[in-house]
């Protein structure tokens, strides 16, 4: 039973570099989410998905790209990432209809 | 965006005491939901709460949707080292599928 994976599970890239982080649910979930967590903030939505190729800004959703081709799959793209975007980054996921969302175990992304 | 009040940040305790921790809003919440994060890993959700005054329990942990439906309380009983975690209220308003979150409660028992 995978769940829900998430890859790489820590990157360290550069200012303006694309970096592409990947979310895998294995429980057919209609629902898929990007948080990111910040010391101080805790957990802010940055896009979800309703169902494939269905997307929606979260309340912090300036500099990332999201697509969902599969209902599996979840990838979230920095397009030119900047060191404010050093984070941690969790997807989950959730069943059409339910509130209870399942996460991921997490990436740790570092931008120098 | 709207956040909900989780308070205390923080709690340092011995081991075997009880803990008591939660969260306020000012919109009516449909769910509640408490999850626990282990350091390095994602949020594991505890328990849910659906209707107002509802109490549910899961081992030592019990969780209670208040009857306004804008708070939420947890209570862990007879604390353990690994209870060692950030907790993290996050409810759910009538209408949308997103959920609100707290920004956790740091607990910390001493062996």
């Amino acid at each position: 039973d995978a769940g829900i994976t998430q890859s790489p599970r820590y990157k360290i890239t550069e200012t303006g570099r694309q970096v592409t982080l990947m979310c895998h649910q294995t429980w057919s979930h209609s629902y898929m989410f990007w948080y990111r967590q910040d010391l101080g903030h805790g957990l802010r939505l940055i896009y979800y998905s309703a169902a494939a190729d269905i997307t929606d800004k979260g309340e912090v959703p300036d500099g990332y790209v999201v697509s969902r081709s599969k209902t599996e799959n979840f990838p979230l793209t920095l397009e030119s990432a900047t060191r404010s975007q050093t984070s941690v980054y969790f997807c989950a996921s959730k069943r059409d209809r339910a509130y209870e969302q399942y996460f991921g175990p997490g990436t740790r992304l570092t931008v120098t | 965006g709207q956040q909900l009040n989780q308070s205390p940040q923080s709690m340092f305790i011995q081991e075997g005491e009880d803990v008591s921790m939660n969260c306020t809003s000012s919109s009516i919440f449909n769910t509640w939901l408490w999850y626990k994060q282990d350091p390095g890993e994602g949020p594991v959700l505890l328990i849910a709460l659906y209707k107002a005054g509802e109490l549910t329990s899961n081992g030592r942990l019990t969780a209670q949707f208040g009857i306004t439906r804008k708070d939420s309380f947890l209570n862990i009983s007879a604390s353990i080292p690994s209870d060692v975690g950030i907790y993290f209220c996050a409810g759910q308003e009538t209408s949308g599928s997103r959920l609100t979150f707290g920004e956790g409660t740091q607990l910390t028992v001493n062996p």
